[in-house]
């Protein structure tokens, strides 16, 4: 069964550093989002991305953060200059020409130091 | 303002009853509703959704229910096994702008004991 692969499955960066996670999505999927997870937390929303483009984005999806899809296969988060409350498991996702049920990737996660 | 609740208290239940969670919200009016079954480190996998036109939807051993009126949705887990110990998520398709945003309760924990 096809599905979501992200990498690295855990990224320890310093205070500052810039991290880029990267994603596979389902090959014929066409909207890509990337949610984050807080320990002990709910998943929350950070932003969608349909038609080479962002569709929505979260206030938590602030100037240090972007997305790209550099090519046709992936899809990759970046944050720029890392805070310690970046801390969280990074999850992507994938939907089909439905747009409904999302399909996670087993997600990364980051510990800033 | 819009929240998505449901119970923070872990559900323990005896293997072989069932399980029922619930998911409550206000202030929102979801086209449909989802659930979703999520394990420690682990993304989470999709189970169900349900319509707004619809009342109840099954797969399995699992029967979700959506009252609008209420703004209630009721997940049931028949026949529990241990196996089914995670934490179950509902989420609700949330419009933002021109588009529509997966937005996700905090979950529930259901822990079934041999």
């Amino acid at each position: 069964e096809p599905e979501v692969t992200q990498t690295p499955s855990h990224q320890v960066t310093q205070m500052g550093q810039e991290v880029i996670l990267r994603c596979v999505p389902i090959s014929n999927h066409l909207y890509f989002y990337w949610y984050r997870q807080i320990l002990g937390q709910k998943v929350e929303f950070l932003v969608s991305f349909y038609n080479n483009e962002i569709s929505e984005k979260s206030e938590i999806f602030d100037d240090q953060f972007s997305v790209e899809r550099p090519d046709g296969s992936n899809f990759t988060l970046k944050i720029r200059s890392t805070k310690l409350e970046d801390s969280a498991m990074y999850f992507c996702a994938s939907t089909g020409t439905d747009n409904e049920k999302l399909f996670f990737g087993s997600g990364t996660q980051l510990s800033v130091l | 303002s819009q929240k998505i609740e449901q119970n923070s208290e872990a559900l323990n239940i005896q293997e072989g009853k069932t399980a029922t969670l619930t998911c409550n919200y206000t202030n929102y009016s979801p086209a449909y509703l989802q659930w979703y079954r999520q394990d420690p480190g682990r993304g989470p996998v999709f189970l169900l959704l349900i319509r707004e036109n619809e009342k109840e939807k099954r797969k399995e051993r699992l029967k979700v229910t959506f009252d609008t009126t209420l703004k209630q949705s009721l997940f049931h887990i028949t026949a529990s096994q241990p196996a089914d110990s995670a934490t179950y998520l509902c989420a609700l398709r949330v419009a933002s702008g021109g588009s529509y945003i997966p937005t996700f309760g905090r979950g529930t924990s259901l822990i079934v004991h041999p």
